[in-house]
């Protein structure tokens, strides 16, 4: 069974920063792009950022270019976004998700982890 | 590219047929998945590529649409299909979801 959970959220005042884990189990992590996907408080849904299978590739939408950092460890099957210069915006709750063979649909999600960015 | 769903709320009875719309800024080629969010849920991949279902979906959630208009069918609507569905493209980047529309039982 595929298995993605996260970790590290919680409270953050605006421009420090916070890193966030996924922890990946059922299936063979690198063979998969793995995303962070994430959820404002009532709000629709908004990716984040991609990771290639081997980590050689990254993608970010343009709000968090260079604050923003996701990286993998094959090794621990573990997923991460470093989070920097938080802002008031970047509230939400943040999931980890698997992409569906090499396309770019999200096949599995994580229960997600709350982020909170407030003085 | 930005995706707008439409209605954003549905209130059906059991068993209706119902149908939810998703309408592209631009053509997006058929690159269109659905996804459903039950309260308090993380999302479910319902159907990628337009109209292809992933498993373990029932049958009776079905996709269809071309060019710009999209939409998601549910036959015999059940009580477990109360959710949120949202639509996302994957023609261009940004990935791109549209605000959802919000199912509910008469």
């Amino acid at each position: 069974e595929v298995q993605l959970v996260e970790s590290g959220g919680g409270l953050v005042q605006p421009g420090r920063s916070m890193k966030l884990s996924c922890a990946a189990s059922g299936f063979t992590f690198n063979n998969y792009d793995m995303a962070w996907v994430c959820q404002a408080p009532k709000k629709g849904l908004e990716w984040v950022a991609t990771i290639s299978y081997d980590g050689s590739s990254t993608y970010y939408r343009d709000s968090v270019k260079g604050r923003f950092t996701i990286s993998r460890d094959n090794a621990k099957s573990s997923l991460y976004l470093q989070m920097n210069s938080l802002k008031s915006e970047d509230t939400a709750t943040y999931y980890c998700a698997r992409h569906r063979g090499s396309s770019n649909w999200f096949a599995y999600w994580g229960q997600g982890t709350l982020v909170t960015v407030s003085s | 590219i930005q995706l707008t769903q439409s209605p954003s709320l549905l209130s059906a009875s059991v068993g209706d047929r119902v149908t939810l719309s998703c309408k592209g800024s631009q053509n997006i080629n058929n690159y269109l998945a659905w996804y459903q969010q039950k309260l308090g849920e993380a999302p479910k991949l319902l159907i990628y590529n337009t109209n292809s279902l992933q498993t373990g979906i029932p049958s009776r959630f079905s996709g269809s649409g071309s060019g710009t208009q999209y939409s998601l069918k549910i036959n015999s609507l059940q009580s477990e299909d109360v959710s949120i569905y949202f639509c996302q493209q994957n023609y261009d980047s940004p990935l791109t979801f549209g605000s959802g529309t919000k199912l509910e039982i008469k």
